[in-house]
């Protein structure tokens, strides 16, 4: 069955590290999406993609980078972690325009120290 | 960018109806959605509606839409213990960006 993987599902790193998350989704969507989860904020938009080289800043963008090589994967990086950044991070695909259901990932929740 | 807004909480006893609601800012947003999340897991789409509709209704789950007031709302007939999660309201704006609101953690007492 087509997914939509993260890995670590868990990470700890310090304080200026610089941390890669993964994605993986093998439905073949243009669309993918990385959100973090804050208690009182909901889901928030880091980047998005619409398709291979295309990347676009979301709404809390400051130190995080996305990259798209290739249409399943969509890794997120942490230039240099900070504390503000501990939070859990969900990753989503979907195929294109109009409705179309974004499916999630399980979360990688990271915690900077 | 929109702004979708939500109460945190919410507790029913078992077998009452459950009523979530969440308003959102852009009028020209398209479908909105409701995610359920249970615990440690990531979210699973509940149901969606088209911004021309009123009303949607799928199985226990009734969604009614008031675009003049920016408004949904999820009702849950006879909630059970297994509907306790966190429920999200989404919007989809022109492009293909959905926003959340904070997510209403329903309780349901036995």
């Amino acid at each position: 069955d087509a997914e939509i993987t993260q890995s670590p599902r868990h990470k700890i790193t310090e304080t200026g590290r610089q941390v890669t998350l993964a994605c993986h989704q093998t439905w073949n969507h243009n669309n993918m999406f990385w959100y973090r989860q804050d208690l009182g904020h909901g889901l928030r938009l880091i980047h998005y993609s619409y398709g291979v080289h295309d990347t676009n800043k979301g709404e809390v963008s400051d130190g995080y980078s996305v990259s798209r090589s290739n249409t399943e994967d969509l890794p997120l990086t942490l230039e240099s972690a900070a504390s503000s950044q501990t939070s859990v991070y969900f990753c989503a695909s979907s195929p294109g325009q109009g409705h179309t259901e974004a499916f999630f990932g399980q979360g990688t929740r990271l915690t900077v120290v | 960018g929109e702004d979708v807004e939500q109460s945190l909480f919410l507790s029913v006893r078992e077998g009452d109806s459950s009523v979530i609601n969440c308003t959102y800012t852009d009028s020209s947003s398209t479908y909105l959605y409701w995610y359920k999340q249970e615990p440690g897991a990531g979210l699973q789409l509940l149901t969606y509606i088209f911004s021309n509709m009123d009303m949607k209704q799928d199985q226990r789950l009734t969604v009614l839409l008031n675009k003049k007031d920016k408004h949904l709302s999820l009702r849950i007939a006879d909630t059970q213990t297994g509907d306790s999660a966190i429920y999200f309201c989404a919007a989809r704006t022109g492009a293909n960006n959905l926003f959340f609101g904070t997510g209403t953690r329903l309780t349901v007492i036995p």
